[in-house]
C-alpha cells in the first residue's frame, strides 16, 4: 500500500517553516525520507524506526507516530538549498526487502 | 567508491526493441532494486534482489526482466518496448534490514524514451 503524502506541493519563502506528512494504513516498522532534486538521484535524509523517535540533521527534523502510522518532515527557517521532491518510504512491521514510496511532495523556496 | 553506476544515461527506443539498462553497485550491498519513476506518480519497484542467483517482483514487473549473476551487476531487461514505459529508471543498491532499517542508495537514473 503506497503511503499518503501531504500536501502535494509547497512553496515558501527563504526562512519559512514546512510540515510535509506521510500516512500509511498498514503497521510500520520504519519511515524513510529522502530528497531528490530535479534530474537528480532522491538523496537519503534520514530513517525513523519504530518507537516514536525524533531525528534532526541540520535544521530538518523528523517524528514518527507509531499509533498514528504517521511520520513529519519538519523544515525549519528553510534555505534556498531545500526545494526539491520529498518522497517518504514506507517499510511494514516485520521488516521487509522493499520500501513502498509515497507520490511526493514538491517543496519550492523561493528568495 | 562509485556506489551505484547505472548506463544508459538516456536513451531512446522504437516500440518493439530491446534493451538492456545496466546497474552495478562497489558497495558490497546484497540487496538491489529498480525502480521507475513518472511525473507524479513517486518510485515504483520492478524488481528486486536479495542476493546473487535471487530475484523478485515488486509492483511493476510486466513488461521487464532481470538477472542478477553476480553481487555486483543487477541488469533490467526490456523486451518489446513499448511508449508506456518511457520513464526514468533508478537502480539502487542497500544492505539487509536490520535493526537500523535499510538505507537505500540510488544510481544517477536512466532516461529512457519509446517512440
Amino acid at each position: 500500500q503506497q503511503p499518503v503524502q501531504s500536501p502535494q506541493a509547497v512553496i515558501l519563502r527563504e526562512g519559512e517553516d514546512a510540515v510535509i506528512n506521510c500516512s500509511s494504513s498498514k503497521a510500520l516498522y520504519s519511515v524513510h525520507w529522502y530528497r531528490q532534486k530535479h534530474g537528480e538521484a532522491p538523496i537519503f535524509l534520514m530513517i525513523l524506526l519504530k518507537g516514536g523517535e525524533q531525528k534532526g540533521h541540520d535544521k530538518i527534523s523528523a517524528s514518527f507516530n507509531e499509533k498514528k502510522q504517521q511520520s513529519s518532515l519538519y523544515l525549519t527557517a528553510s534555505q534556498l538549498s531545500y526545494s526539491g521532491t520529498y518522497f517518504c518510504g514506507t517499510e511494514p512491521e516485520g521488516g521487509s526487502e522493499k520500501l513502498v514510496f509515497g507520490k511526493g511532495t514538491k517543496l519550492t523556496v523561493n528568495p | 567508491n562509485a556506489g551505484v553506476t547505472q548506463t544508459p544515461k538516456f536513451r531512446i527506443l522504437k516500440i518493439g526493441q530491446s534493451m538492456t539498462l545496466q546497474c552495478a553497485q562497489d558497495m558490497n550491498h546484497n540487496y538491489m532494486y529498480w525502480y521507475r519513476q513518472d511525473p507524479g506518480m513517486g518510485l515504483k519497484l520492478i524488481y528486486y534482489s536479495v542476493g546473487a542467483g535471487i530475484t523478485d517482483k515488486g509492483e511493476v514487473p510486466n513488461g521487464y526482466n532481470v538477472s542478477r549473476s553476480t553481487t555486483e551487476d543487477f541488469p533490467l531487461r526490456l523486451e518489446l518496448a513499448a511508449p508506456s514505459q518511457t520513464s526514468v529508471y533508478f537502480c539502487a543498491s542497500s544492505y539487509p534490514p536490520g535493526p537500523r532499517g535499510n538505507t537505500i542508495y540510488f544510481g544517477e537514473g536512466s532516461w529512457l524514451t519509446v517512440v
